[in-house]
């Protein structure tokens, strides 16, 4: 799990901003995830990407887009459209042979 | 539409003690079921899943297709087991989603 890394750890939002999580592997994985941990919520999925330039949304996908221009990344922007954007988000990604997703050690967004 | 439900937020024993995680799962199929747990300051890891039938740490859990369940089970608690545990379900194939329960805190005192 230390081949994903996300960044920043912290990020802060102002009102109508819209902010961009970092998510890199060098696992050589072909899938990528982008999942939201709330409190009593456990993990949602807001999007994933199977292969380059391809993604699909998820079970919460509204007020968030993401790109995958390469294997190794998937950015996660949180747009102003979404409203209830302090979570804990985290990157996940897994090999097409295997079952095993792993995580990134998360970004925290808080709204400022 | 695929589910995981698991009934409790917080499960306290003592260390020694036997721990059950409950999981209830709904899937119309032949499910892949995962438990994944995260220690205090560490990253959401793989702790077990139902195919490989092997016991990590100490835990096992096994798949009851009749009951649609997927309890994690250990003998003797550890201080150490105290995480947040999550249970998950993927359909069959590669490209299948991962959902999750929303997790329970175990805390195991001394």
């Amino acid at each position: 799990d230390g081949g994903i890394t996300q960044s920043p750890k912290y990020l802060f939002r102002k009102e109508g901003q819209n902010v961009t999580l970092s998510c890199e592997q060098n696992l050589n994985h072909d899938a990528m995830y982008w999942y939201r941990q709330d409190p009593g919520q456990g993990l949602r999925l807001i999007y994933y990407s199977q292969i380059v330039n391809d993604f699909q949304k998820g079970d919460i996908a509204e007020g968030y887009s993401v790109s995958r221009e390469k294997k190794e990344s998937f950015p996660l922007t949180v747009t102003s459209a979404q409203k209830n954007p302090t979570a804990f988000y985290l990157c996940a990604s897994k090999s097409v042979y295997q079952e095993t997703q792993y995580f990134g050690p998360g970004t925290r967004l808080l709204v400022l | 539409a695929q589910r995981v439900t698991q009934p409790e937020k917080l499960l306290s024993v003592f260390k020694g003690a036997p721990v059950e995680l409950k999981c209830n799962y709904s899937y119309s199929g032949s499910p892949e079921l995962f438990w994944y747990v995260q220690y205090s300051r560490q990253r959401l890891q793989l702790l077990l899943r139902h195919i490989s039938r092997e016991s990590i740490k100490g835990f096992t859990a096994d798949l009851n297709k009749g009951e649609t369940s997927f309890h994690l089970k250990k003998p003797f608690a550890q201080e150490e087991d105290s995480a947040m545990y999550y249970c998950a379900l993927s359909g069959p194939g590669a490209n299948s989603k991962l959902t999750f329960g929303k997790g329970i805190t175990l805390s195991v005192r001394p």
